[in-house]
């Protein structure tokens, strides 16, 4: 696709509840970002891959979060038992290098917007 | 630890200049973005230093000084569609993620 695709937008969940939020990056796109981004602050890192491999999972705050991008391409952030605390917007972005290498400059998709009532 | 600072809101004036700085502390650097990001919308990218020295683009210049972990973002001739939220974001620590600040919020007023 022309850009990074996040699905859904909007999901609205009840309390307890697992949600599967998925990205799709921009064709080619080696590195694969998740972040958590609060109304007012900056992503909060959560986890990233290099092709197929979660190179950094520290920012997963607990284990009911997890994330997997089997092929390399699609990836999917999934918590389970979700929390009202659980509740922010879920952003993914990709570039196409790695980093420290060229071309890392990352691009973010529109996100989803998790409510846990 | 890693942690990045950037003042969390400016007003500046249309038609000023205006520098937005930030500092940070990590473990490893391989490179450090500066982003914008109007209310509800994504983060898009601006610039990227790598090297020490200052990057210019248009009406966006970024600046980097990897001695005294310090960069600054410099915006001339601002127009009011500059009012956004600017991320600073470095590649670093063992594992090289991408780290975001919180943020500087500029509102640019007539």
């Amino acid at each position: 696709g022309a850009g990074v695709s996040q699905s859904p937008r909007y999901k609205v969940t009840k309390r307890g509840q697992d949600v599967a939020l998925r990205c799709d990056p921009i064709s080619g796109h080696v590195s694969l970002y998740w972040y958590r981004q609060a109304l007012g602050q900056g992503p909060e890192f959560l986890t990233y891959f290099n092709y197929e491999a979660q190179q950094d999972k520290s920012g997963l705050p607990n284990d009911r979060f997890s994330a997997e991008r089997p092929e390399g391409s699609i990836s999917t952030l999934t918590i389970q038992r979700t929390e009202q605390r659980d509740s922010a917007m879920y952003r993914c972005a990709s570039s196409e290098g790695i980093p420290g290498g060229m071309n890392t400059e990352a691009f973010f998709g529109q996100g989803t917007r998790l409510t846990v009532v | 630890g890693q942690n990045i600072d950037q003042p969390t809101e400016m007003t500046a004036t249309e038609g000023a200049i205006v520098q937005i700085n930030c500092t940070y502390q990590t473990s490893g650097f391989n490179g450090l973005f500066w982003y914008q990001q109007h209310a509800g919308e994504a983060p898009t990218f601006l610039s990227y230093n790598v090297l020490d020295g200052l990057e210019e683009k248009g009406r966006f210049s970024s600046f980097l000084s990897r001695s005294k972990g310090y960069s600054y973002l410099l915006l001339k001739e601002l127009q009011m569609k500059d009012s956004a939220s600017y991320l600073c974001a470095v590649n670093g620590g063992a594992t090289n993620k991408l780290i975001f600040g919180t943020g500087t919020l500029l509102a640019v007023q007539p």
